[in-house]
């Protein structure tokens, strides 16, 4: 089974500059996640997809982030315009099931590693 | 206010040694638990899921267990391995599916 696909890896990009990332989660996933993990800490929610609807979004800094789940599988984050403090490791993560079963695993992709300078 | 704090914040241990990782929780209402492990550079990886109900769950050399009543967990590594150099990440599921994650302990296993 193919695991969730993130793309790209790294980036490096100056402040006030704008990155997109995107995520494909595994086939059938009705769940979608991204994360932002900054060095030495544990991830952090920035939004939740359940098909193409958004279910959690409120510590997504509107200002800056956006991210669309088209159709319901592909989703992209974007950042516009990056500050330094963005600096962190952007995760995506799918899980089957629609929220409702307590016991689905989520499965989580490599991560895009952001630097801005 | 939800929370999941972990201990150590780090941990160095020789190869072969036994270790165990802590994780106290206040998140109510509680779903479940899961314990993940994060090498460097990569993204998390599901050791162990922990309902309401279940007190232990092992996953090889990894033990779970869950006090639902004082609301802790520990990880327990067995037979350490140069491999389970790792982030080892408390997560709770609560109310509306959200997930809390902790900080999680930074393992080192020196040979």
């Amino acid at each position: 089974e193919a695991g969730v696909a993130q793309s790209p890896r790294y980036k490096i990009i100056e402040k006030r500059q704008s990155v997109a990332f995107w995520c494909n989660p595994i086939s059938g996933h009705a769940t979608l996640y991204w994360y932002q993990q900054i060095l030495g800490q544990g991830p952090k929610l920035l939004i939740q997809f359940q098909n193409n609807g958004v279910v959690d979004d409120s510590q997504l800094p509107k200002d800056r982030f956006s991210a669309e789940r088209l159709k319901g599988v592909d989703s992209t984050l974007k950042i516009q315009p990056a500050k330094l403090e963005d600096s962190a490791v952007y995760l995506c993560a799918s899980s089957p099931g629609q929220g409702r079963t307590s016991g689905n695993t989520i499965y989580f992709g490599e991560g895009s590693w952001l630097t801005v300078v | 206010k939800n929370q999941v704090e972990q201990s150590p914040q780090s941990l160095i241990i020789l190869e072969g040694k036994n270790c165990t990782l802590q994780c106290n929780y206040t998140v109510s209402p509680f779903s479940n638990l899961r314990w993940y492990k994060q090498d460097t550079g990569r993204g998390p990886v599901s050791l162990t899921i922990m309902t309401f109900s279940e007190n232990t769950k092992s996953n090889g050399r990894y033990t779970a267990t869950l006090d639902a009543d004082t609301k802790q967990s520990s990880l327990h590594i067995t037979a350490s391995q140069l491999s389970d150099s790792a982030s080892y990440i408390c997560v709770v599921k609560g109310g509306y599916n959200k997930l809390i994650f902790g900080a999680g302990t930074r393992l080192a296993v020196h040979p």
